[in-house]
């Protein structure tokens, strides 16, 4: 069956320092995948989108690569703040390739210390 | 803030009552989604509606019950719930273009249900 994997449920890193999250799923070639943000108690909130095609993206201190082959995908934060403290989710189209529906990992909750 | 609003925001009821949340969308968007969040789970979706029409139910028991009057707005009408559907339950909108779209979806700060 189709399953997506955020490795790490939690993940503590000093400020300053990069912060790396990862997304490995199976048995699909999804068209594109989606990262968002979750703090305590709201709903999550849309930070980059990746396609198929394309090998990294980039917006400010996040940078997101995507690779195809090994099935996987790696969010990066440079230069950690504490404000990014949070639960980062990664989310694929594993209804079919383009369609509207996405299935989310479980998440990996991001402790930045200052 | 996100342009997705949700009330109420936390709800308490016994497993007699019925109570509905609701969701309204100020996006203009097309697909509207029911999600449930539970401790140390993925999110789950519950309901997709597009166009007002439903396009997907995921095995969701009778006890849930989803209305779309309008592209705007969205109700989960619960009736004789149990405690395990406590949970966080989100809404989504996106603009669902069909296939080739990549929709990102414009999530509401939720509605915290505790079933007694």
């Amino acid at each position: 069956s189709q399953k997506i994997e955020q490795n790490s449920e939690a993940l503590n890193i000093q400020e300053g320092k990069t912060a790396t999250l990862t997304c490995n799923y199976t048995n699909y070639s999804p068209a594109y995948l989606q990262w968002y943000r979750q703090d305590p108690g709201r709903g999550p909130v849309f930070l980059l989108l990746i396609r198929e095609n394309e090998k990294e993206k980039r917006k400010e201190r996040l940078k997101v690569t995507f690779d195809t082959t090994l099935k996987q995908s790696l969010f990066h934060i440079t230069a950690s703040q504490p404000a990014d403290s949070a639960t980062y989710l990664c989310a694929l189209d594993m209804a079919g390739a383009g369609s509207y529906q996405l299935t989310f990992g479980k998440g990996t909750k991001l402790s930045v210390i200052p | 803030e996100t342009g997705v609003t949700q009330t109420p925001r936390h709800l308490v009821m016994g497993m007699t009552n019925k109570k509905s949340l609701k969701c309204e969308q100020h996006l203009g968007h097309n697909a509207m989604y029911w999600y449930k969040q539970s401790a140390k789970k993925p999110l789950e979706l519950m309901f997709v509606y597009s166009l007002e029409e439903r396009v997907e139910n995921n095995s969701v028991p009778s006890r849930f019950s989803p209305e779309c009057p309008n592209s705007s707005h969205l109700f989960l009408h619960l009736h004789t719930l149990q405690p395990e559907d406590s949970a966080l339950y989100l809404c989504a909108s996106s603009e669902a273009g069909g296939l080739g779209n990549t929709d990102t979806q414009y999530f509401g700060p939720g509605t915290r249900l505790t079933v007694l």
